[in-house]
Parts: structure tokens; sequence; C-alpha cells
């Protein structure tokens, strides 16, 4: 079965560059949640999207921002890219209201140098 | 404000033997949703399973059961004649049954390390 693809697996950056990462949810799956996940911690949620238009805000720095786009996929962009910002970001899909059960991504590890 | 907790940060067993895994909640709302993942090394986030708040019958999928304890605030996950490859984090979740976005608040997660 299809799963979650996001790209790239790895980026590497320095800071005050900019990145892109991209999502692209299973078929049908109409939500996309985005977390960001620190050594050693916890998924932090950051934002979703449900039907294409913003659904939930969480602890998303002003510096990022996402849209979902006319074909579900969604990307996030990071500008001003600082060390703190070194993580694994995981993309997650899910039926919406229908069925909430959130199906993750691998990941893309971000390294800000 | 949601909150997931789970007190072990990391546990190591034997091969074969029983482990369990503990999470403690904190929500207002009366109807809600709780979540195990797994997280092996290779990173990605596996889905476990799933629990409404009106469902508290415990649950088991083959090595795997889990018991849900609305009394307590406690969603606990065991692991029976644990494997090697039953090493991984283990993360418990929450989310709200109201609204479209319905993301996740995580535990800190529990590192379960099964030796040979």
């Amino acid at each position: 079965a299809a799963g979650v693809i996001q790209s790239p697996r790895h980026l590497i950056k320095e800071k005050r560059e900019t990145a892109t990462l991209k999502c692209y949810p299973i078929p049908r799956h109409d939500t996309v949640y985005w977390y960001q996940q620190g050594p050693g911690q916890d998924p932090q949620f950051l934002i979703s999207f449900y039907e294409k238009m913003q659904s939930d805000k969480g602890s998303i720095p002003d510096r990022f921002s996402a849209q979902q786009f006319s074909d579900y996929h969604s990307e996030l962009n990071m500008s001003s890219l600082e060390l703190g910002d070194s993580a694994l970001y995981f993309c997650a899909s899910s039926l919406g209201r229908q069925d909430n059960i959130q199906y993750f991504g691998a990941g893309t590890r971000l390294s800000v140098l | 404000a949601q909150k997931v907790t789970q007190a072990q940060t990391e546990i190591s067993v034997v091969e074969k033997e029983d482990v369990t895994l503990d999470c403690v909640y904190e929500t207002r709302d009366t109807t809600y949703y709780l979540f195990w993942y797994k997280q092996p090394p290779s990173g990605e986030l596996v889905f476990l399973i799933r629990r409404n708040s009106f469902d508290e019958q415990n649950e088991i999928s083959g090595r795997y059961s889990w018991n849900f304890q609305k009394s307590t605030s406690s969603f606990n996950f065991t692991i029976t004649a644990s494997q090697v490859v039953d090493s991984a984090v283990y993360f418990c979740a929450l989310s709200e049954a109201e609204g479209y976005g319905q993301n996740f608040v995580f535990g800190p997660g529990t590192r379960l390390s099964v030796l040979p």
C-alpha cells in the first residue's frame, strides 16, 4: 500500500539559508500534519491542513510557512535557518474527520551547519 | 491542556521477557483518542494502535496488548516474550476528538532495548 512520501530524506543547509520540504500524503487522504522532532525529543506539532486550508497551528516559528496544494501534497518552507532548526521533520496524513489515525512518512532529516 | 507522560525514559530487558510501557494522560475533553507509535532505529514512526475514550476494552494483537483505564487515565502497553526487533522508542499520543486538525500531543517516549 502507498505510504506518505517525504522528500528529500536528508538535507544539509547553512545558517540563514532556506529549505523546502515536501510531503505527498497517502492517496485520498485530505489532511496533512507537520511535526518537528529534535534529537532525543518527542515530535512537536507544527501545523496541519485539511482540504488545502490551514486547520491548526502549533509551535511553528514565524520563519516557517507551509501550504497544501490542489493535489493535496504539502510543502514546508523554512527561511533564515538557525542551528536549532536541525531536526527530523515528519509529515503525516489522515482521512480528516473520518479517520484520525495519522500515518507518518519516513521524515526529512535537516542539518543546519 | 493536554499532556502525556511516559515516566520510563529507558527500559532494558532480555529477550523473551515481558515488558510494560506506561502512559498516563491528561485532558479536559470527554471524547479523545489515544495512540501508540513505534520509532525503530531507522527513524520512521509506525502506528500501532488507536483507542477512543469510550472503548475501555483491552486489546491484544499477537505479542502486543494494551490496557486502557479511564479511572487512572492510563493506557499501558505490554509486549509479551520480547524480541530484539522490538527495540525502539515507543511514543504514546493523545488527540482530541473535535476539530479539523486533531493534532497529536506526544509523550516523551520510552526507549526499549531488548538484549539477546
